[in-house]
């Protein structure tokens, strides 16, 4: 498939452990995010949002932390699997107006089998 | 399959050129967004429409220009190419005019720019 990045942070984990993808955002007034996860050759999937009233959120084996004192949210993916070997990316809005959402760079996570 | 449509899959053209990337958005949303993706710059936001109507600009070249067909497909016009216009090129599209819960994308256009 084609390469998405090769200058982007990288993160390996075996097959079952825990991942972690971090993320930190830039403008205090965004009040809803979002993680995409973007495989070779494919355009960015949504996976989870969160809004800035909640912390934290979970989904099917994967869990969004935010912390909006130091502008920082994490991904969190239980028993990694091969398949979910892909970028992963974040991204920040603002709720109303025509405030366009600004994705991060994006984390590639490898899954070793 | 996200519903998001684009074309062509992959474009080879020479440095000088013009070439058309076409987006048809998934049925009902009436937005369209346009999104370069290069090694360097990650994702960075071109162009949007609503509804025929250009709504927002981001970083988007003078030799670049967009449009939005009133059977909603939208088209990326990318002209006097360079080596650097070489990327991936993304299509997204939403319902209402602003992304409030997200886009669906469509699986991207690779242009390389030889």
């Amino acid at each position: 498939g084609e390469s998405v990045g090769l200058h982007l942070p990288t993160l390996s984990v075996q097959e079952g452990d825990n991942s972690i993808i971090n993320c930190a955002y830039s403008n205090s007034a965004s009040d809803y995010f979002i993680w995409y996860k973007q495989e070779s050759g494919k355009g960015p999937q949504f996976i989870i949002d969160i809004r800035s009233n909640m912390d934290k959120r979970q989904g099917q084996r994967v869990t969004v932390l935010l912390n909006k004192t130091v502008k920082h949210l994490s991904l969190q993916i239980a028993a990694t699997q091969p398949g979910d070997s892909a970028v992963y990316f974040c991204a920040e809005n603002r709720s109303g107006g025509s405030y366009i959402p600004t994705f991060g760079r994006g984390t590639s996570l490898i899954v070793h089998p | 399959d996200s519903g998001v449509t684009q074309t062509p899959k992959h474009l080879i053209t020479a440095t000088g050129q013009r070439v058309t990337l076409r987006c048809s958005p998934r049925s009902g949303d009436l937005s369209v967004y346009w999104y370069q993706q290069s090694l360097d710059q990650g994702l960075q936001f071109l162009i949007q429409y609503y509804n025929g109507e250009e709504r927002a600009k981001g970083n988007i070249l003078e030799r670049f220009s967009a449009q939005q067909f009133p059977d909603l497909h939208s088209e990326l016009n990318l002209s006097s190419l360079e080596l650097g216009d070489s990327a991936l090129y993304f299509c997204a599209s939403s319902v209402g005019g602003q992304p409030a819960y997200g886009y669906t994308f469509g699986s991207g256009t690779r242009l390389t720019v030889v």
